[in-house]
């Protein structure tokens, strides 16, 4: 596709339900990043994956937090039991190598919202 | 491991005035650094970036930053703000010596440009 494109744009769901969030990368990207941003908060890492394998979850805030990629393309971030403290903006990114050097690209996000 | 620091969570100026952000990095080997901005309710888009060459980088919309290793230092610039350049910046580095991974974000500069 011309961008990372994430669904749902927008989440509310119930303290204590799962959610999945997806990213479709950008085509013939080989790595995929997920990081959240809460409200008044920055960036925070969550995982990193380079065709199907994932050499750096050191960001997944706890065992609730996994995410999957398949065929080297479509990736999955789920939280199970959602916590309040889980709102936040998900955003997926997409590395291409070109020849002035490495370039992530974003996606719009995913907005959850935990009542 | 690398980090980011970016001084003042908010930098007011006025239409036409030099637009100044800064950011220093903390890093054993010079990294790769970025430039992102992000306008409200929308993801990140990359302004510039330095990876390698001429130390001036030039991005888009007028901006520009200068790596400058002797200060650890890859300030952001623009000659005269517009109202459209309302929006928060984010300055982030990845590791050039085992090679690029994941990006590391500062904690972000909300710029207000008023008339």
């Amino acid at each position: 596709g011309a961008g990372v494109s994430q669904s749902p744009s927008n989440k509310v769901t119930e303290k204590g339900k799962d959610v999945e969030l997806r990213c479709d990368p950008i085509s013939g990207h080989t790595a995929l990043y997920w990081y959240r941003q809460s409200l008044g908060q920055g960036l925070e890492f969550l995982i990193y994956f380079q065709g199907n394998s994932a050499p750096d979850k050191s960001g997944l805030p706890s065992d609730r937090f996994s995410a999957e990629r398949t065929g080297g393309s479509v990736s999955t971030l789920t939280i199970q039991r959602t916590q309040q403290e889980d709102s936040a903006v998900y955003l997926c990114a997409s590395r291409v190598q070109d020849i002035s050097g490495n370039t992530i690209y974003f996606g719009e996000g995913s907005w959850l919202t935990v009542v | 491991a690398q980090s980011v620091t970016q001084l003042g969570s908010h930098v007011s100026v006025s239409e036409g005035a030099l637009v100044l952000l800064r950011c220093n990095y903390s890093s054993s080997v010079p990294p790769y650094l970025f430039w992102y901005v992000q306008y409200p309710n929308q993801g990140l888009q990359l302004l510039l970036k330095y990876t390698t060459g001429a130390t001036l980088v030039k991005g888009i919309n007028g901006f520009e930053a200068e790596f400058k290793k002797s200060e650890t230092s890859f300030h952001l610039t623009k000659p005269s703000a517009h109202m459209s350049d309302a929006a928060e910046y984010f300055c982030a580095v990845s590791g050039r010596n085992t090679g690029f991974q994941k990006l590391v974000f500062g904690t972000g500069t909300r710029l207000l440009v008023s008339p």
